[in-house]
């Protein structure tokens, strides 16, 4: 399966506190995308970074890639209850595949108040 | 001013049935695509069209069809449904970086 994988599948945390997401793929990309869903919601993206950057930061955000592990990170800083959401990494592959999006498992972060 | 819309938002059907699931998008975008996110959230790609054609199809059973009549639409045509059709489909649109998704129809087969 080209699914990648994300971990934890889930994680609980405090208001304030920092969360920590990774994604691990199997491909040559040409960028990694984070995106969040609220419950019974779409997907809304977040942040992208592309294979040749190793660190973004947008807002409380921020995104590292290690294309040489075939993984990255999403760090929440300073959380807050309206955080809760699953959050999904996603790559689009190096080769020409038409931008389709590959998928990591998720993870489903709850930020109590 | 909503940039991708699908429709219906909850679909309710017996197995058997044929339904479609219509998606559109305001953003003058050339390439949609179609994902379906089972009840793990696992997130899948089923087809993409670019400018009308289908460029993925991701060996999806042939009983879904895709069709796009102009590059702003793309719908979903799904014949005899089986009880594992039950899912959340997601329409979404390419930018020049980034994907924009519609809200999801939750289709459940009875």
């Amino acid at each position: 399966s080209q699914q990648g994988e994300e971990d934890p599948q889930a994680l609980s945390i405090q208001e304030g506190e920092n969360a920590t997401m990774n994604c691990s793929y199997k491909t040559s990309i040409n960028n990694l995308q984070w995106y969040r869903q609220n419950s019974g919601r779409g997907l809304v993206h977040l942040i992208l970074i592309r294979s040749n950057e190793r660190e973004k930061h947008s807002g409380r955000l921020r995104v590292t890639l290690d294309t040489s592990k075939k993984s990255s990170s999403l760090l929440i800083t300073a959380s807050r209850a309206a955080d809760t959401a699953s959050y999904f990494c996603a790559t689009e592959a190096s080769y020409n595949q038409g931008g389709k999006l590959i998928f990591g498992q998720g993870t489903e972060l709850s930020v109590k108040p | 001013d909503t940039a991708v819309s699908q429709t219906p938002k909850y679909l309710v059907t017996q197995m058997g049935n044929d339904k479609s699931i219509k998606c559109e998008q305001n953003l003058g975008h050339d390439t949609m695509y179609w994902y379906k996110q089972d009840s793990k959230k696992f997130l899948k790609i089923m087809f993409s069209y670019n400018n009308k054609e289908l460029i993925i199809n991701e060996t999806v059973p042939n009983r879904f069809s895709p069709k796009s009549p102009d590059k702003a639409h793309l719908n979903l045509h799904i014949n005899s449904l089986e009880l594992g059709d039950s899912a959340v489909y997601f329409c979404a649109s390419r930018g020049p970086d980034t994907q924009y998704f519609g809200p999801g129809t939750r289709l459940t087969v009875l």
